[in-house]
């Protein structure tokens, strides 16, 4: 049972490059949702998702979009990284109407 | 505005003792809340909550206690032990508004427990 799966780990950038962050489920959950954690901060709502087809903006959704087309894939895209976007991601899931989020492991992101 | 606030950020405890860790609330609206333990280069993972019908939940050697009225929770852990080292996140939630889940997360407390 794998649970949430993020990838990459690790991920260099430069200013001004996209890239994209996935993440899947095998729990067939209906919520899913993008962190990031800096020193201080805690955890902060980045996008979240009810369930296909549904995203939202969470706390601090500038610079970021998201996609939801099937229940299990939540891919978290950077249009043009900053460094302020460097810090560690993570993306959860719950079944809707509890919350008790599985978090990935995290994907650790250095804007250059 | 930080409406969750874990006010230390590290405590270290010797084995066998109790750890205390405290959360502050300010959004009265939040009805549910919940413990979350973070080991290095790991996602966090749940580890109890409460309901605000409540004031205690225990389980094992956790415990969390809520005073609603003080807006303020606690996670006790009896007796402490070194695999208990990690960080600490409080969250809160509205569960009762119909809305989508959003947990609304402390900035974290780091226990180090002592051999």
């Amino acid at each position: 049972n794998a649970g949430v799966t993020q990838t990459p780990k690790f991920q260099v950038l430069k200013t001004g490059q996209s890239m994209t962050l996935q993440c899947a489920q095998d729990m067939n959950h209906e919520y899913m949702s993008w962190y990031r954690q800096d020193p201080g901060m805690g955890l902060r709502l980045i996008h979240y998702s009810v369930g296909a087809g549904i995203t939202d903006q969470g706390e601090v959704p500038n610079g970021y979009n998201v996609s939801r087309s099937t229940t299990e894939d939540f891919p978290l895209r950077l249009l043009s990284a900053a460094p302020s976007q460097t810090s560690v991601y993570f993306c959860a899931s719950s079944y809707y109407g509890t919350g008790e989020l599985f978090f990935g492991e995290g994907s650790r992101l250095t804007v250059l | 505005d930080q409406q969750v606030k874990q006010n230390s950020p590290s405590l270290s405890v010797q084995e066998g003792r109790i750890s205390i860790l405290n959360c502050d609330y300010t959004n009265s609206m939040f009805d549910y809340f919940l413990w979350y333990k973070k080991y290095p280069a790991e996602g966090p993972t749940f580890l109890i909550s409460i309901s605000s019908i409540k004031d205690k939940n225990e389980d094992g050697r956790f415990t969390v206690f809520l005073n609603k009225s003080a807006k303020h929770l606690s996670l006790h852990i009896v007796p402490s032990q070194p695999g208990d080292s990690a960080v600490y996140f409080c969250a809160a939630i509205h569960i009762s508004s119909g809305s989508a889940r959003q947990l609304t997360f402390g900035s974290g407390t780091q226990l180090t427990v002592l051999p």
